[in-house]
């Protein structure tokens, strides 16, 4: 069965500064999709970026950029110049063959101005 | 586009008694749509995947009598929390996957339910 870690429950930065967060999963899987999703505390879920996993190359979306390394199975999220509006839980998910989204438990972010 | 809504977005009922929330893609058709239930602090644990016109199929460890699953339509999708106790107290959030190359997920906000 896939699974999705991360190891951070909480990270904080500056305003203007840049962080990430890491994630690592676990699959037999060739095929396969990843996605950062982000949640304020509105509660609703944001899609930040999303990776396929047969693209070598990095995902990027304005400031958010992951650095996907397929063969250690790590997908992680940096967030440059980050804002306030950055604050929020991140979760790492995982989508295979099944089109089931495989989370993992999450990491809240903490911006400080 | 891509908007998903959830009705109601709170609801408080008394112990033994049913709750239905309703999940609609409103701006494209969506052949199947997820329930998750998130515990405080916690990450989204799927419950169910419901499928247009055919059964719900149920992650293990739910309780298919108690979680009703509904999908009688492209656009609607129901959740009925059967004879709910204060245990079903929880953040019930639905997605509907559309098409498109990615076959992505997007999320309604979010059902807060309280069982008194």
């Amino acid at each position: 069965a896939q699974t999705v870690t991360q190891s951070q429950p909480e990270m904080s930065v500056q305003e203007a500064e840049t962080v990430t967060l890491s994630c690592t999963y676990d699959t037999s899987e060739s095929d396969y999709y990843l996605f950062w999703y982000k949640q304020p505390p509105s509660r609703q879920m944001i899609l930040v970026i999303r990776q396929e996993a047969y693209k070598q190359q990095n995902a990027t979306e304005n400031r958010f950029s992951v650095n996907f390394q397929k063969a250690a199975k790590s997908f992680s999220l940096k967030i440059s110049d980050s804002q306030l509006g950055d604050a929020a839980m991140y979760f790492c998910a995982y989508r295979g063959n099944t089109d089931k989204l495989i989370f993992g438990t999450g990491t809240r972010l903490q911006v400080f101005p | 586009g891509a908007v998903v809504s959830q009705h109601p977005s709170r609801v408080i009922c008394k112990s033994g008694t049913s709750v239905k929330i309703e999940c609609r893609s409103l701006d494209f058709q969506a052949t199947t749509m997820f329930w998750y239930r998130q515990f405080p602090k916690k990450s989204l644990m799927l419950m169910a995947t419901s499928n247009e016109g055919s059964k719900a199929t149920y992650e293990q460890g739910v309780e298919k009598d108690k979680f009703l699953i509904n999908h009688a339509s492209l656009t609607l999708s129901t959740l009925t929390v059967t004879s709910a106790h204060p245990e079903d107290s929880s953040f019930y959030i639905c997605s509907a996957r559309g098409g498109g190359s990615y076959n992505e997920q997007f999320f309604g906000p979010g059902t807060r339910l309280t069982v008194l």
